[in-house]
C-alpha cells in the first residue's frame, strides 16, 4: 500500500519561497505510469489543484499559479517536491501531496498524504 | 477552467435517512472515448485528507460501503448516501477530471439532524 508524507516548514515569510517534499513509501515513484500531485486547501475552504509531475519529470501546473510554482521529482530519494515563490498570506493553506488511484492517466486521487499546514506570516 | 458547483452547502439528515448531494459542472464532462463521465466524489472528515468514494460518476472505490452511490451524466451529478450513519458526518467534494486543471466543488457539509 503506497503511503505519502509531506514535510517542510510550517511558517514562511511573505515574499519568500515555500518548499515542501512528499516522501513516498510502499512503492517506487519510478515504477508505474502515475502522476504525483500537489493540492492545497485554504482554511475552511475547498480544494485547489496546484499541479503534478510524472516520474519522467514532465509537469503540469495550474495556470492560476503558473510562474510561481515548480514541482520536481527525485526518483533516487523516492520523493517529489513543491516550490512556490513570492508567497503572500493568500498562500496560507494545508498542502497535500497525492497520487492517482491507477495508471490510466486520469486525475482521480486515490492516495493522499495527511497534509501539512503552511502559514505565511 | 470547468466550474463545479455543489448544492446544498450543508444539510442535516437523521440517522438511517437518505442524504443527497448535487454537483453541477459548467460544461459537459462526458469523455467520448469511453462514454463515461469524468466525475469523482470525495469524503473529508475533520483533520483528515479527502478519501476517494466514487469515480467515473458511479464506480465505487474498493472498500467504500455500498450505501454510497454516485449517479448523473454530462453536467448534473448526485452523490447519495442511502442510510446515513454517524461515521458519514463529513464534507463531500465533487471533482471533474475531464480537463486540466482538475477542479473541485466547494464542498457540502453533512451533519446529523
Amino acid at each position: 500500500q503506497v503511503q505519502l508524507q509531506e514535510s517542510g516548514p510550517g511558517l514562511v515569510k511573505p515574499s519568500q519561497t515555500l518548499s515542501l517534499t512528499c516522501t513516498v513509501s510502499g512503492g517506487s515513484i519510478s515504477s508505474g505510469a502515475y502522476y504525483w500531485s500537489w493540492i492545497r486547501q485554504h482554511p475552511g475552504k475547498g480544494l485547489e489543484w496546484i499541479g503534478y509531475v510524472y516520474h519522467s519529470g514532465s509537469t503540469y501546473y495550474n495556470p492560476s499559479l503558473r510562474g510561481r510554482v515548480i514541482i520536481s521529482v527525485d526518483t533516487s530519494k523516492n520523493h517529489f517536491s513543491l516550490r512556490l515563490s513570492s508567497v503572500t498570506a493568500a498562500d496560507t493553506a494545508v498542502y497535500y501531496c497525492a497520487r492517482d488511484r491507477d495508471s490510466s492517466g486520469f486525475s482521480v486521487l486515490g492516495y493522499w498524504g495527511q497534509g501539512t499546514l503552511v502559514t505565511v506570516s | 477552467d470547468i466550474v463545479m458547483t455543489q448544492s446544498p452547502d450543508s444539510l442535516a439528515v437523521s440517522l438511517g435517512e437518505r442524504a443527497t448531494i448535487n454537483c453541477k459542472s459548467s460544461q459537459s464532462v462526458l469523455y467520448s472515448s469511453n462514454n463515461k463521465n469524468s466525475l469523482a466524489w470525495y469524503q473529508q472528515k475533520p483533520g483528515q485528507p479527502p478519501k476517494l468514494l466514487t469515480y467515473w460518476a458511479s464506480t465505487r472505490e474498493s472498500g467504500v460501503p455500498d450505501r454510497f452511490s454516485g449517479s448523473g451524466s454530462e453536467t448534473d451529478f448526485t452523490l447519495t448516501i442511502s442510510s446515513l450513519q454517524a461515521e458519514d458526518v463529513a464534507v463531500y467534494f465533487c471533482q471533474q477530471y475531464y480537463s486540466s486543471p482538475p477542479t473541485f466543488g466547494q464542498g457540502t457539509k453533512v451533519e446529523i439532524k
